[in-house]
């Protein structure tokens, strides 16, 4: 499809376990942000890149949370050591670089840790 | 630092009855408003945005909302709502003066449920 696309829609892992998140933003599209949201609140900003460079990486909350966009395009948020707190819905959003102030939002990958 | 606060978690109105869902925000600088709505099983979409001039806006499916500066408010509203219309939504700020897309990087409320029965 023409819209983002996220994978997987529900990962289920331990205490500990190594978590990789992708996320395919829309063709054309050179700004790319990640959203975590957890239940019962609003998402809340993670990082956005400009091209294949974080912009902004003021929302990771801890050395354990890492993202990558290597070309531009697909983006990969990484996280060590997973805790239970981390369980949450991580959206992606991609937007074009003029500011039209419109994101388009896939519709999540949901982290379960157990 | 910004903050936003939605005052109700959850709204429930019949059909065909107007809504307004009420969002305050807090900002030491100039602020881009938007609302998205989240649909069930969907992903986040654009209701409508605020970034200048008339501070009435108009956005899809009916809705609309005004910015109100002095009052750092951005309610919307619906003169009548459609049972479609029940969905979780969400008001969001973002720093006009960042430059360059941080206007996407969004301060967001926790959420109003829309619940619109028949």
């Amino acid at each position: 499809g023409a819209g983002v696309s996220q994978t997987p829609s529900n990962k289920v892992t331990e205490k500990g376990k190594y978590v990789e998140l992708r996320c395919d933003p829309i063709s054309g599209h050179t700004a790319l942000y990640w959203y975590r949201q957890s239940l019962g609140q609003g998402p809340e900003f993670l990082i956005y890149f400009q091209g294949t460079g974080a912009a902004d990486d003021s929302g990771l909350p801890n050395d354990r949370f890492f993202a990558v966009r290597p070309e531009g395009s697909v983006s990969t948020l990484k996280i060590q050591r997973t805790e239970r707190g981390d369980s949450a819905v991580y959206l992606c959003a991609s937007s074009l670089i003029a500011a039209t102030g419109e994101l388009f939002f896939g519709e999540g990958s949901r982290l379960t840790v157990l | 630092a910004q903050s936003v606060t939605q005052l109700d978690s959850q709204v429930p109105v019949f059909e065909e009855a107007p809504v307004e869902l009420r969002c305050n925000y807090s900002s030491s600088v100039s602020v881009y408003l938007f609302w998205y709505v989240q649909y069930p099983n969907q992903g986040l979409q654009l209701l409508l945005k605020y970034l200048s001039g008339s501070t009435l806006v108009k956005g899809i499916n009916g809705f609309e909302a005004e910015f109100n500066k002095s009052q750092t408010s951005f309610h919307l509203r619906k003169p009548s709502v459609h049972i479609s219309d029940t969905a979780e939504y969400f008001c969001a700020v973002s720093d006009s003066e960042g430059g360059g897309t941080s206007y996407g990087k969004l301060t967001f409320g926790q959420g109003t449920i829309l619940t619109v029965h028949p």
